[in-house]
């Protein structure tokens, strides 16, 4: 069965320091979502992406986050610099593509800043 | 603004016994609704998904949930709970309008079991 691939899964680092999470969506799946997860909290969407275009980045924090996803198949989420706040779950998910069509997630990489 | 809203953070249920996790929305209009379960640690896997129709469906593990439009309410079931079931449930309900597929999560219930 197809599924989505995160890496790395787990991630330690210091606050100001850079990280990136990869995401490697299901074959065939045009649409490709970030979220982030709190601990306790449902997720909250960072940024979607329709093949290689962004169509919503609005709860994206621009000033730090950024989101890539050149070819339209994996994509990268960056922080820069990173802070205590910013510990969670980030979550990959990816789907055919609108309202109707579910979304698959990947594992996570739970993301601690120390 | 729509939201979700998962009244019950932490419940315990003895194996065996049914279960009935409560969520409610609000939502203009037909609302695309879906529960998701999360173990420790892990991803999210889609349980069960109402967009049109029977109002009661049916999801994979044995789990069901019906639509009732009057108490905008999509409860999820299950008439006997296994240990295994112990995890986080998440109801979510597709968003309206602005980019397509969106979905707006609900905090969360914790189901513990009981032996």
């Amino acid at each position: 069965e197809a599924e989505v691939a995160q890496s790395p899964r787990y991630k330690i680092t210091e606050k100001s320091q850079a990280v990136a999470f990869w995401c490697d969506p299901i074959s065939g799946h045009a649409t490709l979502y970030w979220y982030r997860q709190i601990l306790g909290q449902g997720p909250e969407l960072l940024v979607q992406f329709q093949d290689e275009s962004v169509v919503d980045d609005s709860q994206l924090p621009k000033d730090r986050f950024s989101a890539e996803r050149l070819k339209g198949v994996d994509s990268t989420l960056k922080i820069q610099p990173a802070e205590l706040g910013d510990s969670a779950m980030y979550l990959c998910a990816s789907s055919l593509g609108g309202r109707s069509y579910e979304q698959y997630f990947g594992p996570g990489t739970r993301l601690t800043v120390t | 603004a729509q939201s979700v809203t998962q009244p019950d953070i932490h419940i315990t249920v003895s194996e065996g016994a049914s279960l009935e996790l409560r969520c409610n929305y609000s939502y203009g209009a037909t609302p695309y609704l879906f529960w998701y379960v999360q173990s420790p640690g892990q991803g999210l896997q889609l349980l069960l998904k109402y967009f049109s129709g029977d109002t009661l469906v049916q999801g994979i593990k044995g789990f069901e949930a019906e639509f009732k439009r009057s108490q905008s309410s999509f409860n999820l079931r299950k008439p006997s709970v296994h240990w295994s079931d112990a995890a986080e449930y998440f109801c979510a309900v597709g968003e309206e309008g602005g980019s397509q597929g969106n979905l707006i999560f609900g905090k969360g219930t914790k189901l513990s079991v009981k032996p």
